[in-house]
């Protein structure tokens, strides 16, 4: 167990729709990561956060948004979907950047 | 920017072989990590190297980091079958990973 969660675990919804993923960090961690993973690809770093505060923006479309609360969790609002943002999408944590992630076990979205 | 090339993007191997995925980076790196991904898993952080020429081992898994800080590679003796997976490298503070390799063993 990483310590990290993520939730909901599965989702399906249809193109056009929107969706919020939502990550709590491991106790502890200030920093938070997203990535998206298409099947049998690599990960794509979406955006990280650390202390409340964008800190590095990746491969991040427009229709995407996230944000970390006060409390350290963070959500990954993504719009307009699209048949291609069917991925994996993982939250990662660390205590501050440039230190080991502890993934969660991700949220898998389906669009029909 | 910065990019992280990760090679083989495959390879299958008997078990009892070794396996060797190198990183290599076009700009000159602080640190690299190596993550492992099972299949139908998460990443799951292995190492982190960060002096020039570093080399460090987790039992059949031996880990470098380039004098030049712009490679690393990740060499595991005797593969076994549960070593099977993608192996990630990822440099840096805005954590670009590589695109992975990803090793299938042969009992």
């Amino acid at each position: 167990d990483s310590g990290v969660t993520q939730t909901p675990k599965h989702l399906i919804t249809a193109t056009g729709q929107r969706v919020t993923l939502r990550c709590s960090p491991r106790s502890g961690d200030l920093s938070v990561y997203w990535y998206q993973q298409s099947l049998d690809q690599g990960l794509q770093f979406l955006i990280q956060y650390y202390n409340g505060e964008e800190r590095a923006k990746g491969n991040i479309l427009e229709r995407f948004s996230a944000q970390q609360f006060p409390d350290l969790h963070s959500e990954l609002n993504l719009s307009s979907l699209e048949l291609g943002d069917s991925a994996l999408y993982f939250c990662a944590s660390s205590d501050f950047g440039n230190q080991p992630q502890h993934f969660g076990d991700g949220t898998r979205l389906s669009i029909l | 920017g910065q990019q992280v090339m990760q090679i083989p993007q495959y390879q299958h191997v008997q078990e009892g072989e070794d396996f060797t995925t190198y990183c290599n980076s076009s700009t000159t790196l602080s640190n690299i990590q190596w993550y492992k991904q099972r299949p139908g898993g998460h990443p799951v952080f292995l190492i982190q190297l960060v002096k020039s020429g570093e080399v460090k081992k987790q039992k059949r898994l031996t880990f470098q980091f380039g004098e030049a800080k712009k490679n690393s590679s990740l060499h595991i003796t005797a593969t076994q079958t549960t070593d099977v997976g993608t192996y990630f490298c990822a440099g840096d503070n805005d954590m670009r990973f590589g695109a992975g390799t990803r090793l299938t063993v042969k009992p």
